[in-house]
């Protein structure tokens, strides 16, 4: 299995709160993805990272934002967390830009109440 | 229009028989395009990968490519019941990876 890594893998937050996610990579991966999974939606992507500091944006980023200040750690926040944002995600790692397959974490289950 | 569509589904099909389950894109500069497979409350694992047009066969999964037309597909041969789960079709889109909302897949013993 690839070494990636979610922590939490749940949590339930109140609306309005932050709330950071965080994806730890062991392989040396410079792609590092984030998405959500709502039933009826797939995985949509919300942001995504080619490299340290190097960031961009996906289909769903509104109310998000995120960082990497090193290769292993890509981090997702909620800013203001509200029950739009109930959701499973999933962080994914990959080796070369689309041309290799993405692994995926564990997912983490987050609860907006 | 979404980048990526499937046919939602349910797909049931009856054990030993071929299931089809195709993927369309809207971006014609797409290169390579996945296949993952995803039990309920599980990630998504990689079955194929295929960056040419034509048939890519691997065991009892065959992608199908077709840039022309834009539609990728994945036939399961010899369809067990351990093969039910959602399948997801990703394409890779300027870097990024862009996946369908899923087709969930049913076999019947």
């Amino acid at each position: 299995d690839a070494g990636i890594t979610q922590s939490p893998r749940h949590k339930v937050t109140e609306t309005g709160t932050p709330v950071t996610l965080r994806c730890h990579q062991t392989e040396n991966h410079r792609y590092m993805y984030w998405y959500r999974q709502d039933p009826g939606h797939g995985l949509r992507l919300i942001h995504y990272s080619y490299g340290v500091k190097d960031t961009d944006k996906g289909e769903v980023s509104d109310g998000y934002s995120v960082s990497r200040s090193k290769t292993e750690d890509f981090l997702l926040t909620l800013e203001s967390a509200t029950s739009s944002q109930t959701s499973v995600y999933f962080c994914a790692i990959s080796e070369r830009q689309g041309t290799t397959e993405a692994f995926f974490g564990q997912g983490t289950r987050l609860t907006v109440v | 229009q979404k980048e990526v569509e499937q046919n939602s589904g349910p797909l049931s099909v009856p054990e030993g028989a071929i299931a089809s389950l195709n993927c369309t894109y809207s971006d014609r500069g797409s290169q390579s395009f996945f296949w993952y497979r995803q039990y309920s409350g599980k990630s998504p694992e990689l079955i194929m990968f295929i960056y040419s047009n034509g048939d890519k066969e691997d065991g009892r999964f065959t992608a199908q490519l077709n840039k022309a037309s834009q539609y990728v597909s994945l036939l399961i041969r010899d369809s067990q019941p351990s093969d039910s789960a959602t399948y997801l079709c990703a394409v890779n889109q300027g870097g990024k990876l862009i996946f369908g909302q899923g087709t969930e897949l049913s076999v019947k013993p």
